[in-house]
């Protein structure tokens, strides 16, 4: 079975300060991962994936995170946060094809 | 490429009235999710559709909830005779699964409150 634990469910940076976010999954089978961003009343948007290959992933607005199988995490960060970088970020898992299964969630906020 | 789209946006509804949602999915993309949404909580898996098969349901599914996917391409979620404890934001999501990867793209979800 698979599961998502993400540590801190609240986090606040500074702008310009890196931003780390936490995620640790539980997969009997070699997992695909994934991190989703959700504004305010919007739906998800994905930032990244890692399915296979490179464990260091590039997202979209600056993010990327790292495939650690050793660690079992898939932590998201971003050198330097911005203002619009406010949201709730989810890391998911999913075995290959199957569902996904949701983190709880962690909410960043960025102080000016 | 349009996204997936969600009708409404906004529901208010008495306690014990029936409410139907509909998600428009990616065009060409043959899986669709329905999720629901609590506060401070993520998405949990409702079902799926496979094209037009409905392949899996979760326990969280009661038999007051039921979805179609009657052509394979757009579909509808129904809720008879909704309770409280229904409020929640209901999200669809749609995916093209070739070979053994696979991207879910979310619309932008239902809210729904029950009063």
């Amino acid at each position: 079975a698979q599961s998502v634990t993400q540590l801190g469910s609240h986090v606040s940076v500074s702008e310009g300060a890196l931003v780390l976010l936490r995620c640790n999954y539980s997969s009997s089978v070699p997992p695909y991962l994934f991190w989703y961003v959700q504004y305010p009343n919007q739906g998800l948007q994905l930032l990244l994936k890692y399915t296979t290959g490179a464990t260091l992933v590039k997202g979209i607005n600056g993010f990327e995170a790292e495939f650690k199988k050793s660690e079992t995490s898939f932590h998201l960060t971003k050198p330097s946060a911005h203002m619009s970088d406010a949201a709730e970020y989810f890391c998911a898992v999913s075995d290959p094809g199957n569902q996904f299964y949701f983190g709880t969630g962690t909410s960043l906020t960025v102080i000016p | 490429d349009t996204g997936v789209s969600q009708d409404p946006r906004h529901k208010i509804t008495k306690r014990g009235q029936n409410v139907t949602f509909r998600c428009d999915p990616i065009s060409e993309h043959n899986r669709l999710y329905w999720y629901r949404q609590t506060l401070g909580q993520g998405p949990e898996f409702l079902t799926y559709f496979q094209n037009e098969a409905q392949l899996e349901k979760s326990r969280l599914l009661s038999d007051r909830f039921s979805a179609e996917r009657p052509k394979g391409s757009f579909s509808t979620l129904e809720i008879q005779r909704t309770e409280q404890g229904d409020s929640a934001m209901y999200l669809c999501a749609s995916s093209r699964l070739a070979g053994f990867q696979e991207t879910q793209y979310f619309g932008p979800g239902t809210r729904l409150l029950v009063l």
